[in-house]
């Protein structure tokens, strides 16, 4: 099942504004939209927004998820250093019946 | 509190059978999707199984299709993955996680398939 695309590595200043990337096509992230984790080393994923772009309780107001087409974004403000972690995109393939991730993007904050 | 807890993890030989479960509290259990998702160590995030509330729907990815076996007790609160016919490409912390977007995540069992 092929998987959902994202940039493998993002470097951010303290403080600046981080937005990753999530393509995937029309019977995926084009038609539910993309659910985005966060892991940090050692530690099983969290949920930080939810396929329709809303965040659960307790998910800083500094993430949102957006989606344009086929690709889903997650932008984080104010970027800290507790953000440096794995994020994971996943959505739902209606044409396969299955759900798909991405490969992961690791975020850096400088 | 959601708590799910995963257990039957461990090292099995090539062509070797494993039974994992995830024991679920905290939430109505048997009105939840639940799924199965593994990790290779040093890599991704893999979408295994998926398995609706009342089990008359079930989903596996290809790579499981035919070996793997997911299941649910919701009597017991416990969601189950038969695994047969282990490989070592299967050799991976299993995570199970509740809801309709991975709401929930257990801590996960690792799965060691060597000779």
């Amino acid at each position: 099942q092929a998987g959902l695309t994202q940039p493998p590595s993002v470097s951010k200043a303290l403080r600046q504004t981080a937005t990753l990337t999530c393509t995937g096509n029309s019977n995926n992230v084009g038609n539910q939209g993309a659910a985005w984790l966060q892991q940090h080393q050692g530690h099983p994923p969290k949920l930080l927004s939810y396929r329709n772009n809303n965040r659960p309780s307790g998910i800083s107001e500094r993430l949102s998820a957006s989606r344009s087409g086929n690709t889903a974004s997650l932008t984080i403000t104010g970027l800290q250093p507790e953000d440096e972690a794995d994020y994971y995109c996943s959505a739902w393939d209606s044409s396969l019946s299955a759900w798909v991730f991405g490969g992961g993007t690791k975020l850096t904050v400088l | 509190e959601v708590q799910l807890l995963e257990s039957g993890g461990g090292l099995v030989q090539p062509g070797g059978s494993l039974r994992l479960s995830c024991a679920a509290s905290g939430f109505t259990f048997s009105t939840y999707g639940m799924t199965w998702v593994r990790q290779a160590p040093g890599k991704g995030l893999e979408w295994v199984s998926l398995i609706n509330g009342d089990a008359g729907s079930t989903y596996y990815a290809d790579s499981v299709k035919g070996r793997f076996t997911v299941s649910r007790d919701n009597s017991k609160n416990t969601l189950y993955l038969q695994m047969n016919s282990l490989r070592a490409e299967d050799t991976a912390v299993y995570y199970c996680a509740n809801g309709a977007d991975f709401q929930h995540w257990g801590q996960g069992t690792l799965v060691a398939v060597s000779s």
